[in-house]
């Protein structure tokens, strides 16, 4: 069965301090990677998604980017963080046969810029 | 771009009551459509999906949804609340931009139940 990792679950930067945040699938191959925000009574917020390794795609723009480096591995990054960076970090996978796998989400993680 | 809307951000039930979340989305074509629900600093955990075939999808915990086509809606139901179902519920949508999949979300609605 699949199953996705993210990590940490919890994290307190400084800001202007670097940020790595990572998320891998188990269990498939080639999946489409997403990251997603959830900032503090807001809804949720496509980020980054991949298609593939490599293959990286923004929606907004914004202090962060994002990387794949091998197939089922998907990070997220900052150089410099911003107060306004802080939120629920969820990572999700999908197949293209999105109607019989739907999306998977990770347990997230919380970050907080002090 | 397909859009979501959950109407009502906070819905407060009595135990034991009907629990009713409103989704609307906007699509000229029938969409896959999810249901999560999402507890405190935890992922979000899939209740049921629409994809095609019958329009009353039933899921996880009691929860059932019904897609209307004329209504572009998606409600969440529950017969009768229970404690635990106190929660964020979030409805989505999957569209297809650029020939990629991309989940949309609406703005969530915050479940409190009350004995």
């Amino acid at each position: 069965s699949q199953t996705i990792h993210q990590w940490p679950a919890t994290l307190v930067q400084p800001v202007g301090s670097p940020l790595s945040l990572e998320c891998t699938v188990e269990g498939t191959s080639n999946p489409n990677l997403y990251w997603y925000r959830q900032a503090a009574g807001r809804g949720l917020q496509l980020l980054f998604y991949s298609v593939g390794i490599g293959q990286i795609s923004s929606e907004v723009p914004q202090n962060l980017s994002a990387s794949r480096p091998q197939d089922r591995q998907f990070i997220l990054s900052s150089k410099k963080l911003l107060l306004s960076d802080s939120g629920f970090y969820l990572c999700a996978w999908t197949l293209r046969d999105v109607a019989n796998y739907g999306y998977t989400f990770g347990s997230g993680t919380r970050l907080t810029v002090v | 771009a397909q859009s979501v809307t959950q109407l009502g951000s906070h819905v407060s039930v009595s135990e034991g009551a009907l629990v009713l979340l409103r989704c609307n989305y906007s699509s000229s074509v029938p969409p896959y459509l999810f249901w999560y629900v999402q507890y405190p600093n935890q992922g979000l955990q899939l209740l049921l999906k629409y994809t095609t075939g019958a329009t009353l999808v039933k899921g996880i915990n009691g929860f059932e949804a019904e897609f209307k086509k004329s209504e572009t809606s998606f409600h969440l139901t529950k017969p009768s609340a229970h404690m635990s179902d106190a929660a964020e519920y979030f409805c989505a949508v999957s569209d297809i931009v650029g020939g990629y999949n991309k989940l949309i979300f609406g703005a969530g609605t915050r479940l409190a139940v009350h004995p």
